[in-house]
């Protein structure tokens, strides 16, 4: 099974409407990351959780916003998506004792907002 | 502010020649640089980390660079193959003013013809 998995794997959705991306590890990780991936702009960061108290604005998190379940689960809500959060959606961990950084990513999720 | 420059154009070579793929940085120390690769639609998957205190890291026939001074790093796969055909991300991590995130590159596309 793979250590990080993302849900669903492609969305279409319309304008306004809400919606929820969820991410679930396996790696026993503390932190974990949301990022979307749109051509010619590379990974951008929404959101990074640290541990689940901890929730930190990334570089783009305007009409996006996270629940950190458990350590195990991170999810990426859209309360009223938009045309232009179309896009390649991004789950990550990284072991935080490690200090390297080093990241692994979910398989993605591609969302469509009509 | 921090930036990643990596070339933007694809880069294209004969199977069994040297791949190398140029990552530069600037207004940023970081204590790590990692490479990345990605295949279209899926995550971006680890490949190897080089430390500041590092000059050359190797693994199987990649080999990684890391000029300080230069602030840039090299990318060498070696008796490229088509399978090596990807999109490779660099990302920087560590320093001062950026614990616990990575800032990534828009990757470079390498592919390789038989």
């Amino acid at each position: 099974d793979a250590d990080v998995t993302q849900t669903p794997r492609n969305r279409i959705t319309k304008t306004g409407k809400r919606i929820m991306l969820e991410c679930s590890q396996t790696k026993g990780h503390d932190r974990m990351y949301w990022y979307r991936q749109d051509p010619g702009l590379g990974l951008r960061l929404i959101y990074y959780s640290f541990d689940v108290k901890d929730i930190n604005k990334g570089e783009i998190s305007d009409g996006y916003s996270v629940s950190r379940q458990a350590q195990a689960k991170f999810s990426l809500s859209l309360e009223s998506a938009i045309p232009n959060q179309t896009a390649l959606y991004f789950c990550a961990t990284s072991d935080g004792t490690q200090g390297t950084d080093t990241q692994y990513f979910g398989p993605g999720t591609r969302l469509t907002v009509l | 502010s921090q930036k990643i420059e990596q070339n933007s154009e694809a880069l294209n070579i004969q199977e069994g020649k040297t791949a190398t793929l140029t990552c530069n940085y600037t207004n940023y120390s970081p204590a790590y640089l990692q490479w990345y690769r990605q295949d279209p639609g899926r995550g971006p998957v680890f490949l190897l980390l080089i430390r500041e205190n590092e000059k050359e890291k190797r693994k199987e026939r990649l080999k990684v660079t890391f000029d300080t001074t230069l602030k840039q790093s090299l990318f060498h796969i070696t008796a490229s193959q088509p399978a090596d055909s990807a999109t490779y991300l660099c990302a920087l991590a560590g320093g001062s003013s950026n614990t616990g995130k990575l800032i990534f590159g828009q990757g470079t596309t390498l592919q390789v013809k038989p």
